[in-house]
């Protein structure tokens, strides 16, 4: 099955800046979602980007996607230190059948945010 | 507020063992999710299910099976626990979302539970 890759695995910033963390994937999606996932606790939604759309906010997030180059990605401006987490992209796969029910994650981005 | 339950937050089995986690959501979602995460390899997807007594395997079926026999539980088995079964395990739920103008459907916003820890000695 397909799979989102983020990009870069780990990313250290003060608070204050802005973060960005891209995703790539292999083959047509419908949407993709981004997810945090705070140490050892399960992933909370961020935002869903379907295929006909290119750029979505969310208060401190912003989501770009370009299904031509296959590939969205994540900002979160004026960081805080509670941004710290590992974000995750996941992508389903476009057409009918189970695999459009399949929400497939990358390896995620781990993302440390210095006071 | 919604909810994802999962039965236990730490659980240690010995190598042998029968082994089951329970998941219970209170959002009347058609689909759930079991995946399992581990260090350096995300999560991936164990076993789905969009209806009751519906089940699709995913990428890592091997050695679990699953049983969905209300629409708000979602079991995940494991038959004879392994040592390379030591892992975290999420189960998640949602909503199907109908894309227009095709005959398909995918998926809403997934809603996790906190994650069992298992530890199989």
């Amino acid at each position: 099955s397909q799979q989102g890759e983020e990009d870069p695995q780990a990313l250290s910033i003060q608070e204050g800046e802005n973060a960005t963390m891209n995703c790539s994937y292999k083959t047509s999606i419908n949407n993709l979602q981004w997810y945090r996932q705070n140490s050892g606790r399960g992933l909370v939604h961020l935002i869903l980007i379907r295929s006909n759309e290119r750029e979505k906010h969310s208060g401190r997030l912003r989501v770009t996607l370009d299904t031509s180059k296959k590939s969205s990605s994540l900002l979160i401006t004026a960081s805080r230190a509670a941004d710290t987490a590992s974000y995750f992209c996941a992508t389903d796969a476009s057409g009918s059948g189970a695999g459009s029910y399949q929400l497939t994650f990358g390896k995620g981005t781990k993302l440390s945010v210095i006071p | 507020d919604v909810k994802v339950t999962q039965s236990s937050r730490y659980l240690v089995k010995r190598t042998g063992e029968k082994v089951f986690l329970e998941c219970v959501q209170d959002m009347d979602h058609e689909n759930m999710f079991w995946y399992r995460q581990d260090p350096g390899l995300g999560l991936r997807l164990i076993y789905f299910s969009y209806d009751v007594k519906m089940k699709e395997k995913g990428d890592i079926p091997e050695g679990y099976s699953v049983s969905r026999e209300k629409k708000e539980r979602f079991s995940l088995i494991l038959e004879s626990a392994s040592t390379n079964q030591t892992s975290m395990y999420l189960c998640a739920s949602s909503f199907f979302f109908f894309i227009q103008g095709a005959s398909s459907a995918t998926n809403e916003k997934l809603f996790f539970g906190s994650g069992t820890q298992l530890s199989v000695l």
